[in-house]
């Protein structure tokens, strides 16, 4: 089983709309969890961090639910650029590796 | 400018032939870190290390070597690539651990025939 995992999508959204997706891990003792985006295999970059409290970003919102263990993502009034792939990224607990969702694809079309 | 440096940006080689992809951060971080990154299976990490000297194994060690013999320096090497390491690699830098935001550099593509 994998460590971290996400829906791959792709999540096809008109500009404005909502959009929504979760990550799940594996790993009861994590700490520490983030989103970054990555457009078309470039780096990716820290999006946000996800705090226990959840929080805000602008349009972006992250929740995380340790009893469920998932992290999600919610992007409000979608633009085109926001056209990318989510990587979901945990803390393994102790140590520091990080972990890495394979990504969510999100594409807003016109 | 702060920036994660990688070379070469791309490069195709043959088996067998050992290949060093340097790593250069400008930010004075004492961790970095090596991705490979593969459809559908995400990021995966290589080896880190937390400071100069102090180096550890990630998930996919197999096959590679690296050295951290400066702060800003974490070369990758591959002794004797092979096709199964055709792949995108990244390095990471960030300030002290891998529990704070990495900045990554912007990927070395290898094509090993």
């Amino acid at each position: 089983r994998k460590e971290v995992e996400q829906d791959p999508g792709p999540f096809n959204v008109p500009e404005g709309a909502t959009v929504a997706f979760n990550c799940t891990y594996s790993n009861s003792a994590s700490q520490s969890f983030f989103w970054y985006r990555q457009d078309c295999r470039k780096e990716p970059k820290l999006l946000m961090s996800v705090y226990s409290s959840g929080n805000e970003d602008g349009r972006f919102t992250a929740q995380l639910n340790r009893a469920s263990q998932y992290i999600s993502l919610l992007i409000r009034d979608s633009k085109l650029s926001d056209s990318a792939t989510y990587l979901c990224v945990v803390n393994e607990g102790n140590d520091y590796k990080l972990s890495f969702g394979a990504g969510t694809t999100v594409t807003v079309r016109a | 400018e702060a920036q994660v440096t990688q070379n070469p940006r791309y490069l195709i080689t043959v088996t067998g032939k050992k290949l060093t992809v340097t790593c250069s951060q400008n930010m004075n971080h004492e961790y970095m870190s090596w991705y490979r990154q593969d459809p559908g299976l995400g990021l995966r990490q290589i080896y880190y290390s937390m400071n100069v000297e102090v180096t550890d194994k990630g998930d996919v060690p197999e096959g590679y070597k690296v050295s951290r013999k400066e702060k800003r320096n974490f070369p990758l090497i591959l002794e004797s690539p092979s096709p199964n390491q055709t792949s995108l690699y990244f390095c990471a830098s960030s300030l002290a651990s891998g529990l704070e935001t990495q900045y990554f550099g912007p990927g070395t593509r290898l094509l090993v025939l």
